[in-house]
């Protein structure tokens, strides 16, 4: 079993849809989440930072951790063409503060 | 803003050929990480480094080597490509951060590597 699961999708939504996206995980010493976006032959780029339960929004985006269920959501309202990208979720422990583990990514599309 | 340069966007290579991959940030960061992208398997830590002439290995790191003789420098080397190293190479840098505190790591935009 991997330690962080993300469904890959393919995810095809219309413009302006909310969308949410999904990270299940195994290790419950995870503290810090985050999500990067990464589009077509590019390097992933940092959109959001939590660290333990809560949420934390940043204008279209929300990011959610559920530590008691091991799930971590990222939220993003009025969609747009140029939200389309892979989203990756990552996390790590405070024993393993420097090295994070990462789902798998989910390609999303958001159709005009 | 960080900027992370990896020093080739393709790279076309033989098997057996010693590959080189270079990156170099400009954010004076202590760490830095090698990864490699697959489809399906997500992004995978070959090595990481903490300082100058510090290396770590990560889940990854049979095949490769690496070399960090300057802070802001960190070079990928791939002893004797074969083809099942094929994949698109990120790098990436973070501040060490207060203690145990984890920062965000800011990527470059890849390498991807074919061996023929």
């Amino acid at each position: 079993q991997k330690e962080v699961e993300q469904d890959p999708g393919p995810l095809s939504v219309p413009e302006g849809a909310i969308v949410s996206l999904n990270c299940t995980y195994s290790n419950s010493a995870f503290q810090y989440f985050m999500w990067y976006r990464q589009y077509s032959r590019k390097g992933p780029e940092l959109l959001m930072y939590t660290y333990s339960s809560g949420n934390k929004e940043d204008g279209r985006f929300t990011a959610q951790v559920d530590k008691s269920s091991k799930y971590i959501s990222l939220f993003i309202r009025d969609s747009q063409p140029s939200d389309s990208a892979t989203y990756l979720c990552a996390m790590s422990s405070i024993q393993g503060a420097q090295k994070l583990v990462f789902g798998q990514g989910t390609r999303l599309t958001i159709n005009p | 803003d960080v900027k992370v340069t990896q020093s080739s966007r393709y790279l076309v290579k033989r098997t057996g050929e010693k590959v080189f991959l270079e990156c170099v940030q400009d954010m004076d960061h202590e760490n830095m990480f090698w990864y490699r992208q697959d489809p399906g398997l997500g992004l995978r830590l070959i090595y990481f480094s903490y300082d100058v002439k510090m290396k770590e290995k990560g889940d990854i790191p049979e095949g490769y080597s690496v070399s960090r003789e300057k802070k802001e420098r960190f070079s990928l080397i791939l002893e004797s490509a074969s083809t099942n190293q094929t994949s698109m190479y990120l790098c990436a840098s973070s501040d060490p951060g207060q203690g145990t505190v984890s920062q965000p790591q800011h990527f470059g935009d890849g390498t991807r590597l074919s061996i023929l």
